[in-house]
This record gives C-alpha cells, sequence and structure tokens, in this order.
C-alpha cells in the first residue's frame, strides 16, 4: 500500500504559486519523500526530492515539515502545461534498488 | 536528466497475437528496469522487475508467461505480451534505474505505449 495520502484534485490559477500537499505520516528515518508527475498519455517525470531540508530546483520548491510527516510541492508560478497528476512517494535511501509504489496522486487542474 | 526511451508509443494489435515493447536506456547503463501497467484513470502498477542478466521478478497476480521480459543488455529491456486478449489493453511504462551516475538518485520514464487489443 501507498504510505502517502493526497487530495484528490486541485485547481490553480495560471501564474499563480501550486502548493500541492502530502502526508506521510509513518515516514521512515531513512526514507526520502519523492515527487513525480504525470501529464496525461506521458511516462512519469521526474520533480524533486528530499529528506528532512527543504530543497529547490528548476522545477519546484519541496517543504518538507520538521517532523517529516508532511511535505509540500510548491509550482512557483504555474503554467497550463503543469496541468498533471503530481505523485507523492516515500521511499529508501538514493541508490538503493528499492521499487516506487504509486498511490493515486493529485490531479492538477490549471486554470487561465 | 537521463533519456528512456520506449517503443512503440501505441500499437493496435489482433486477439492472439504477440506484441513486443522495447525500453532503451539511452545514456547510461540500467542495471535495473521496471514495467508498469497502468489501466485508465488509475495509477501505475509494477508488474516486474528485471535485473540485466538474470530473470526478472514478477508481481503477485503477474502471469510470467504472458508477459515475457527479457534484459539481455545493460541499455535494452523488452516487454513481450503474449497471446494478447482485449483485457491486456493498457498503457505500458519502463523505468530504467542505474544504481550509480546519472540515474542514481531516481529512476527515469520511458513515454509509455498505449496497446490496443481488438
Amino acid at each position: 500500500d501507498a504510505k502517502t495520502t493526497q487530495p484528490t484534485s486541485m485547481d490553480c490559477a495560471e501564474g499563480r504559486a501550486a502548493n500541492l500537499p502530502c502526508n506521510h505520516s509513518t515516514i521512515s528515518g531513512n526514507e526520502y519523500v519523492y515527487w513525480y508527475r504525470q501529464i496525461h498519455s506521458q511516462g512519469p517525470q521526474y520533480i524533486i526530492h528530499g529528506l528532512k531540508n527543504n530543497e529547490t530546483n528548476e522545477m519546484a520548491s519541496l517543504i518538507i515539515t520538521e517532523d517529516r510527516k508532511s511535505s509540500t510541492l510548491i509550482l512557483p508560478h504555474a503554467t497550463l502545461r503543469d496541468t498533471a497528476v503530481y505523485y507523492c512517494i516515500v521511499r529508501v535511501a538514493p541508490g538503493s534498488n528499492y521499487q516506487l509504489i504509486w498511490g493515486a496522486g493529485t490531479k492538477l487542474i490549471i486554470k487561465p | 536528466g537521463a533519456v528512456v526511451s520506449q517503443h512503440p508509443s501505441w500499437v493496435i494489435c489482433k486477439s492472439g497475437t504477440s506484441v513486443k515493447i522495447e525500453c532503451r536506456s539511452l545514456d547510461f547503463q540500467a542495471t535495473t528496469m521496471f514495467w508498469y501497467r497502468q489501466f485508465p484513470k488509475q495509477s501505475l502498477m509494477l508488474m516486474a522487475t528485471s535485473n540485466e542478466g538474470s530473470k526478472a521478478t514478477y508481481e503477485q497476480g503477474v502471469e510470467k508467461d504472458k508477459f515475457l521480459i527479457n534484459h539481455a543488455s545493460l541499455t535494452l529491456s523488452t516487454l513481450t505480451v503474449t497471446s494478447a486478449h482485449p483485457e491486456d489493453s493498457s498503457f505500458y511504462i519502463c523505468s530504467a534505474y542505474s544504481g550509480t551516475g546519472v540515474g542514481n538518485t531516481e529512476a527515469f520514464f520511458g513515454q509509455g505505449t498505449r496497446l490496443t487489443v481488438v
């Protein structure tokens, strides 16, 4: 079973920041939080991952709470092309041969 | 990021025939590849894990004689759907993971193959 809980769907206005929450209350000390997204009829795309510190890259920012039981993915300036299903996944440390367990994800719809 | 190429992007086949789907890692060596199946409006379901040079490990409920996986090289894995039936119609996705170098921190995904069995 997936170890994360996400809202089923969210809307966001184009140009605004999209904040996608994820609960992972049973996360273990050696598990990372990963975010992927899947645009309709395409393979998933890696977005970002983190352990306990906040992370930022060219696509998004990841904010992890101090107790690590939840996190938020932030798309700073959402565009129509960001419409996709966003998956929050917890997994053991990078470099380990460990399959990803996919939940239902959040369907993010960016509106003009 | 690393590139994983999946071919074909879509295929239509007749019931009873076999279909082969290829997954290639273009700029890194993939010691491990994963095959997923995704039905409409559902999440990805792992079918099998294949390690280069050894037999694939199938998830419970996935018929290994129906979904043949070959991972003979570090850059190519194939999934063959044998004696396909309409219920095998789905979106098949591969991902490649190297364990070192480019693919060390996350798995990279192919673009998926839409299989329709008529």
